[in-house]
């Protein structure tokens, strides 16, 4: 159980150009998701909290203009990198929290999408 | 505010020796969590274990164990008879149970590499 997906696991965009990320719980519903950023050999960094029906709560220094977050259902989040930038190329990775149950404040990552632009 | 730190960057080891990774945390709540978690190459963050604040009995799974002591605040991970497919980043977090988003606060993550 606690099955996180997301998709694309690698995209290859255009400098310009809008890149959508869907993060699904599989298994279980989410009340809350998490949108991390991850550079090479560095820890993660959380760049927004997402809660199903609301505005996502953004981090400092991470522009919501910039990183479009949409939690439309306890299933799916979506991360929207508008406008990519090469300095937006990174690994991009999400987590869920369970609504309830015993294992409701353990966070479950996807499996990352890493996001190049040219 | 809550902090994680993990001071060992690398570690290399030879299989099937013992190996601990450290973390040590800071945090004013007096509930909180604490939870460790596997990088391998692919990426992908593998849950290992949470242990809440007011259980502080040391945890065995397999090779695995794992030793929890509020008195120095760590949280510290071992692998036993360690393999090569235990080479990865493996990551300390804390979730403070205040507030409902529960958000991770990670450490900088100790590399370890299992020779063959």
């Amino acid at each position: 159980g606690a099955v996180v997906s997301q998709h694309p696991s690698r995209v290859i965009c255009k400098s310009g150009t809008s890149v959508k990320i869907e993060c699904r719980s599989l298994d279980f519903q989410a009340t809350t998701m998490f949108w991390y950023r991850q550079f090479p050999k560095k820890s993660l960094m959380l760049m927004a909290t997402s809660n199903e029906g609301s505005k996502a709560t953004y981090e400092q220094g991470v522009e919501k203009d910039k990183f479009l977050i949409n939690h439309a259902s306890l299933t799916l989040s979506t991360l929207t990198v508008t406008s990519a930038h090469p300095e937006d190329s990174s690994f991009y990775i999400c987590s869920a929290r369970q609504l309830a149950g015993e294992t409701r404040e353990t966070q479950y990552f996807g499996p990352g999408t890493r996001l190049l632009v040219l | 505010a809550q902090k994680v730190t993990q001071a060992q960057t690398e570690i290399s080891v030879v299989e099937k020796e013992d190996v601990t990774l450290d973390c040590v945390y800071e945090t004013r709540d007096t509930t909180y969590y604490l939870f460790w978690y596997k990088q391998p190459p692919s990426g992908e963050l593998v849950f290992l274990i949470r242990r809440n604040s007011f259980d502080e009995q040391n945890e065995i799974s397999g090779r695995y164990s794992w030793n929890f002591q509020k008195s120095t605040s760590s949280f510290n991970f071992t692998i036993t008879a360690s393999q090569v497919v235990d080479s990865a980043v493996y990551f300390c977090a804390l979730s403070e149970a205040t507030g409902s988003a529960r958000q991770l606060t990670f450490g900088s993550g100790t590399q370890l590499t299992v020779l063959p």
